[in-house]
């Protein structure tokens, strides 16, 4: 898989707008970008993923560059309970099986 | 719909010993995965299973293993234990390819 470069840390304050990004400049035509998140002391959780267009769910909205080598996470409006380490995947669906390649991600801190 | 559950939550060996994890997978879910997480290493795959068989194994030396059951529970074992397998052991099921369920993971202390 294709390796993705995210910030060690960032900070934002609670009720605004958060965006993580992500770098992939090696993906491939075929690589979904996925998001993943771990809260403290939990296991991660999904959170969104996209191919080309723009996507958007209830918790998030992930936004690709044109080129796809690279991508932003938006967080419409942190909260106290969005604290914790974002992860940013590439995977491809004609890899077998679900295996997950993790980075160091990004640990979000936001402060009340 | 209940969640992936993990058994036991938290589990004290010593080295040389051997240990079993169990996952209970979500209703519905055949892949079953494994991975470990450490400070220094973060979150690395141990193993998939699908449908009973291993799909998917990641490099972890042969002291780790697993298997499915028919009901899709998993299980994995660790043997001959060594202080640097302390870690937090997670599992995730899932029944497509677009979203993993993961559980709450197994603290594992070698002492």
């Amino acid at each position: 898989d294709a390796k993705t470069t995210q910030p060690n840390s960032m900070e934002s304050n609670e009720e605004e707008p958060v965006h993580l990004p992500c770098n992939h400049s090696t993906i491939s035509g075929t690589d979904y970008i996925h998001w993943y998140r771990q809260l403290p002391s939990q296991g991660p959780e999904y959170v969104i993923h996209g191919l080309t267009s723009n996507v958007n769910n209830r918790m998030a909205s992930l936004a690709i560059a044109e080129d796809r080598k690279s991508s932003t996470l938006i967080l419409h409006r942190a909260t106290l309970r969005d604290a914790a380490v974002y992860y940013c995947i590439l995977r491809s669906p004609y890899n077998a099986g679900n295996m997950l390649t993790f980075g160091g991600g990004t640990r979000l801190m936001v402060k009340p | 719909k209940a969640g992936v559950t993990q058994t036991p939550r938290y589990l004290i060996k010593t080295r040389g010993q051997q240990v079993t994890l169990s996952c209970s997978p979500i209703s519905g879910h055949r892949s079953v995965s494994w991975y470990q997480q450490t400070p220094g290493q973060g979150l690395q795959f141990l193993f998939e299973y699908f449908s009973e068989t291993q799909r998917n194994k990641g490099n972890f030396p042969g002291r780790f293993s697993g298997r499915q059951f028919s009901n899709s529970r998993s299980e994995m074992n660790v043997s001959t234990l060594e202080l640097g397998d302390s870690a937090l052991y997670l599992c995730a099921s899932s029944w497509s390819t677009t979203e993993q369920f993961f559980g709450p993971g197994t603290r594992l202390t070698v002492l």
